[in-house]
C-alpha cells in the first residue's frame, strides 16, 4: 500500500512566522504535490515536483516555496505566514507514468 | 478554459442508489478520477476511467462518455459511512496535474 505521511495533523502559528510542512512517501514515487483546500474553492495546486531538486509552480504559488532534496520528501515552506494561509494543506504523490495521486492525511494550519 | 461541474450537495437514504454527475470542459483528456473525502480527512482514490463505458468496483461504479464530457459515480446499497464529499478530477493532458471539481457533499440519512 502507498503511504504518504505529513509531519503534523494540526498546527497553529502566528502571523509572520516561518512555517515548514513536511511530506514523506514510501513508494519511491517521482511526482509529489502540495495542495491547499478551502471551502467553496476546492483543491488548489500550490507546487509540484517531478524529480529531486525539480519544482514547478502550480496555480497559487504566491507566498509559498518548496524543497525536494530527497526523492521521498517534499517540503512546503511559508516564508512569513499570514492569516489568509489558514487552510487544510494536502500532500500527494504519484508514480511516473501512472495517473493516480495518493494523498497524505493533511495538515490543518491555523495562522493567528 | 478548464472547467469541471458537479452538484454541490445531494441527499439520499440508507440502502438506496445515488448517482453523482460530473461534466467537464477541458483542453485535453487523459482520464477522469473519482475520489472520496470524509470530513477532515484526505481524499482517497475510488475509480479511474479513461475509456468510454462503465467500470464496476463493488458497490461503486463509474461511467464515462468522452464525447459528452460527462461522467457519473453510482453508489449502490448506500451506507451511513458513504456520507462524504465526492470529488471529480480530470487529467487534461498535462500529465503532472489534475483539474479538480469542487466536490459533491453526499448526506446519507437513515
Amino acid at each position: 500500500d502507498v503511504k504518504v505521511t505529513q509531519s503534523s495533523r494540526y498546527l497553529v502559528k502566528r502571523t509572520g512566522e516561518k512555517v515548514f510542512l513536511e511530506c514523506v512517501q514510501d513508494m519511491d514515487h517521482e511526482n509529489m504535490f502540495w495542495y491547499r483546500q478551502d471551502p467553496g474553492l476546492g483543491l488548489r495546486l500550490i507546487y509540484f515536483s517531478y524529480d529531486v531538486k525539480m519544482k514547478e509552480k502550480g496555480d497559487i504559488p504566491e507566498g509559498y516555496s518548496v524543497s525536494r532534496e530527497k526523492k521521498e520528501r517534499f517540503s512546503l515552506i511559508l516564508e512569513s505566514a499570514s492569516t489568509n494561509q489558514t487552510s487544510m494543506y494536502l500532500c500527494a504523490s504519484r508514480a511516473a507514468g501512472v495517473d493516480t495521486q495518493y494523498f497524505g492525511p493533511g495538515t490543518r494550519l491555523t495562522v493567528l | 478554459g478548464q472547467n469541471i461541474d458537479q452538484p454541490t450537495e445531494m441527499t439520499a437514504t440508507e440502502g438506496a442508489i445515488v448517482q453523482i454527475n460530473c461534466t467537464y470542459q477541458t483542453s485535453g483528456f487523459n482520464g477522469l478520477f473519482w475520489y472520496q473525502q470524509h470530513a477532515g480527512e484526505a481524499p482517497t482514490f475510488l475509480s479511474y476511467n479513461v475509456l468510454d463505458g462503465l467500470e464496476e468496483k463493488g458497490r461503486f461504479s463509474s461511467f464515462l462518455s468522452r464525447s459528452k464530457g460527462y461522467s457519473y459515480l453510482l453508489l449502490k446499497e448506500l451506507q451511513m459511512k458513504d456520507s462524504a464529499s465526492y470529488l471529480c478530477a480530470v487529467n487534461a493532458g498535462n500529465n503532472r496535474k489534475l483539474i479538480w471539481g469542487l466536490g459533491t457533499s453526499l448526506a446519507v440519512n437513515p
